[in-house]
């Protein structure tokens, strides 16, 4: 879906640096999340945004920030990045009810 | 919250045969199921969806059906081709508007 769009795709820095993932959507979808996806867990909610300014905590949320200015992006940052955080990450949006959400073609994520 | 369990882990299929993937849900308020395909290294897709108001939806030789009592939604593919194999994950929609995932079912047809 050419609608909502992440970046960088490949991402490789080392432990303790901040890193920050972009996430941009042109639907002016309510909704935003961020998943990371690792083998064996399926796909975990790290945070979501109900709509601008209002954010909340999903599964796994410790070890990052997230904030929401604008509707159509959800930035997701690592502040100091640890070896634990190297995964696939995937933005994901969609309008209330009962939508289907919509994902990013996700961030490879390497920390050293 | 809610729960999502999916079953089996993976599966594998001779060309031409069905496949069957299950899920149980534990929060009674989950009113949409979705269905999402995963392509190795690429995004997950969504291939179906079944609000509660209605028990089955085909589409294709995919169908999904529902049981709101039993809390458990599953998914059929017929006729299963190569291109058929991949990740499945079932979804539900619960409280606080957050869609919460299976672990997944890895597919794959043998041709």
């Amino acid at each position: 879906d050419a609608g909502i769009t992440q970046s960088p795709r490949y991402k490789i820095t080392e432990t303790g640096r901040q890193v920050t993932l972009m996430c941009h959507q042109t639907w002016s979808h309510s909704y935003m999340f961020w998943y990371r996806q690792d083998l064996g867990h399926g796909l975990r909610l790290i945070y979501y945004s109900a709509a601008a300014d209002i954010t909340d905590k999903g599964e796994v949320p410790d070890g990052y920030v997230v904030s929401r200015s604008k509707t159509e992006n959800f930035p997701l940052t690592l502040e100091s990045a640890t070896r634990s955080q190297t995964s696939v990450y995937f933005c994901a949006s969609r309008d209330r009810g009962d939508q289907p959400q919509h994902f990013g073609d996700g961030t490879r994520l390497s920390i050293l | 919250g809610e729960n999502v369990e999916q079953h089996p882990s993976t599966l594998s299929v001779q060309e031409g045969d069905s496949a069957v993937i299950k899920c149980t849900y534990s929060d009674s308020a989950s009113n949409y199921f979705p269905w999402y395909k995963q392509e190795l290294g690429k995004r997950p897709q969504l291939i179906i969806d079944i609000r509660s108001n209605v028990g089955e939806k085909k589409d294709q030789r995919i169908a999904v059906t529902l049981n709101k009592t039993a809390k458990h939604f599953s998914l059929h593919i017929t006729e299963t081709q190569p291109e058929d194999s991949a990740v499945y994950f079932c979804a539900a929609l619960g409280g606080y508007q957050k869609v919460t995932f299976g672990i997944g079912t890895k597919l794959q047809v043998i041709p």
